[in-house]
C-alpha cells in the first residue's frame, strides 16, 4: 500500500510569506506527527494528532506555527510570516496508534530567502 | 525530558566489516525505533524494538530496557549502508512524544 506522502517536496519562499505543508498519512493510521529536522540533527517533535484532535503542540516554536487535521486524515502544517530561521526539513510520520511504529514521509525541504 | 545519546557519532568502515551502534537513554521507555537516513534524506524504518532482540538480514538489534540501552549490529557492511542511523524513544508514562538521538553517521568505503 501507499506510504506517507508529503507535498510539496521542496518549497522556496520569501521572508514574510505564509506557507502550508501537507501530509497524507498511511490509510487508517490514527496518529500523525510533525517534526522539524535541521542539518546534522535528528528530527525534533513539533506536534501530534490522534484522529482529528491535536494532542500535544508543545514542540511548536512559536505562534506563527499551527497545524490541523480536520477530518482525521490529511494534515496541514502552516507557518505564517516565515523567517529565515524557519528553513529546515519538515517531516511527517504516522502510526496505527500512539505508541506504535512510526512511518515517515519523504519530507518537505523549506528554504526561506 | 528523556535524554538519548548515540555512539559513536561517526564511523568509517571498509566494505565487509562489522559494526555496533549504541543508543543509551536516561529513563524507562516503552517505544524504541532504529531508523536509517539514506544519502537522499529518506528515513527508513529498521526496527521497532522496545525490548528483546530482532534480526533482519545483515542487521540485528537488541534492547535491554532494564539497563536503558539498545544496540544495532551491522554485519558484512555494504556501501549502501552509508548514511545516518537514528535511535528514537518514547518515555514510559503519559508522554507520547518521541525523542531522537543525534545519530551515528556511517560511511562504508568500497
Amino acid at each position: 500500500g501507499a506510504g506517507v506522502s508529503q507535498s510539496p517536496r521542496y518549497k522556496v519562499t520569501k521572508r514574510g510569506q505564509d506557507v502550508a505543508l501537507r501530509c497524507d498519512p498511511i490509510s487508517g493510521h490514527v496518529s500523525l506527527y510533525w517534526y522539524r529536522q535541521a542539518l546534522g540533527q535528528g528530527p525534533e517533535f513539533l506536534t501530534y494528532f490522534n484522529y482529528e484532535a491535536q494532542q500535544d503542540k508543545s514542540g511548536l516554536p512559536n505562534d506563527r506555527f499551527s497545524a490541523e487535521r480536520p477530518e482525521g486524515s490529511i494534515s496541514t502544517l502552516t507557518i505564517q510570516r516565515t523567517e529565515q530561521r524557519d528553513s529546515a526539513m519538515y517531516r511527517c510520520a504516522s502510526s496505527s496508534m500512539g505508541r506504535g511504529e512510526q512511518y515517515f514521509g519523504p519530507g518537505t525541504r523549506l528554504t526561506v530567502t | 525530558g528523556i535524554q538519548v545519546e548515540q555512539s559513536p557519532p561517526d564511523l568509517i568502515l571498509q566494505e565487509g566489516a562489522n559494526s555496533t551502534l549504541r543508543c543509551n537513554f536516561s529513563d524507562s521507555v516503552n517505544n524504541l525505533q532504529w531508523f536509517h537516513q539514506n544519502p537522499w534524506g529518506q528515513l527508513i524504518n529498521l526496527f521497532y524494538i522496545p525490548s528483546g532482540t530482532k534480526q533482519n538480514g545483515r542487521l540485528s538489534a537488541t534492547t535491554v530496557a532494564t539497563e536503558r540501552y539498545s544496540l544495532l549490529y551491522i554485519s558484512s557492511s555494504q556501501t549502501t549502508d552509508s548514511g545516518v542511523y537514528f535511535c528514537a524513544v518514547m518515555a514510559s508514562g503519559g508522554s507520547y512524544i518521541p525523542t531522537f538521538g543525534r545519530g551515528t553517521s556511517l560511511i562504508v568505503h568500497p
